[in-house]
């Protein structure tokens, strides 16, 4: 089955700064690859996602891409803010399935 | 927006006590979804339906099981909540299959206390 890893576990990043966040994945049948963003108590809420038959996607301040040669897809977050504070989730599905593969998740946190 | 609702928002229950879990949808979405989240933790799905078609994880415990009467509701049963079942569980819902329709949209969650 498919095998999402996710690292580091914790990033730190000063305000106004970039964060970036990289998965890596086993399956090479996935085709779609979505970010999630999690704080504390609340539900995980899709922020974007990309799927296989494109290289990159933007929206606003952040960005996806996806290398499927090396099977690892990226999370940017440019001119980061207090409210982007939270932890971030990458997936992998292959879509056919209907199941998610989720990473472990990563804790950003951004100093004001 | 709430349009995968979860109810209760915070359940408490004793140990060994059965518990039902409630996830509705006004999305009209074919699939739908139970996951259980532990803290610090991504969350592990259980099952999920496809219309009425059920699919069961693996590794899920025979502790859980679910029912989906129609397209709007699914429920989530845990016949005998151990300590190590609380958790936060989370339906999510997703429109159907092709790969255009993959998104899931996550409710807000129950969290459960077992005591």
């Amino acid at each position: 089955g498919e095998n999402v890893e996710q690292h580091p576990s914790t990033l730190s990043v000063q305000e106004g700064d970039s964060a970036v966040i990289k998965c890596t994945y086993s399956d090479s049948a996935s085709n779609y690859f979505p970010w999630y963003k999690q704080e504390l108590g609340k539900r995980p809420q899709l922020i974007i996602d990309i799927r296989s038959n494109v290289g990159e996607k933007k929206d606003q301040r952040i960005a996806v891409t996806l290398n499927k040669t090396a099977k690892h897809f990226s999370l940017h977050i440019t001119e980061t803010q207090p409210e982007d504070s939270a932890v971030y989730f990458c997936a992998a599905s292959t879509g056919a399935n209907s199941k998610l593969t989720f990473g472990k998740g990563i804790t950003l946190s951004v100093r004001p | 927006d709430a349009m995968v609702i979860q109810n209760p928002r915070y359940q408490v229950t004793q140990f060994g006590k059965p518990v039902t879990l409630s996830c509705s949808q006004t999305l009209n979405h074919n699939v739908m979804y139970w996951y259980q989240q532990k803290s610090s933790q991504a969350p592990k799905l259980l099952f999920h339906y496809y219309d009425k078609d059920f699919n069961n994880e693996a590794d899920t415990p025979d502790n859980f099981q679910s029912r989906r009467p129609n397209t709007s509701f699914c429920f989530l049963d845990i016949r005998s909540p151990g300590l190590g079942d609380a958790a936060m569980y989370l339906c999510a819902t997703r429109p159907g299959q092709g790969w255009v329709q993959e998104t899931q949209y996550f409710g807000p969650g129950t969290r459960l206390l077992v005591l």
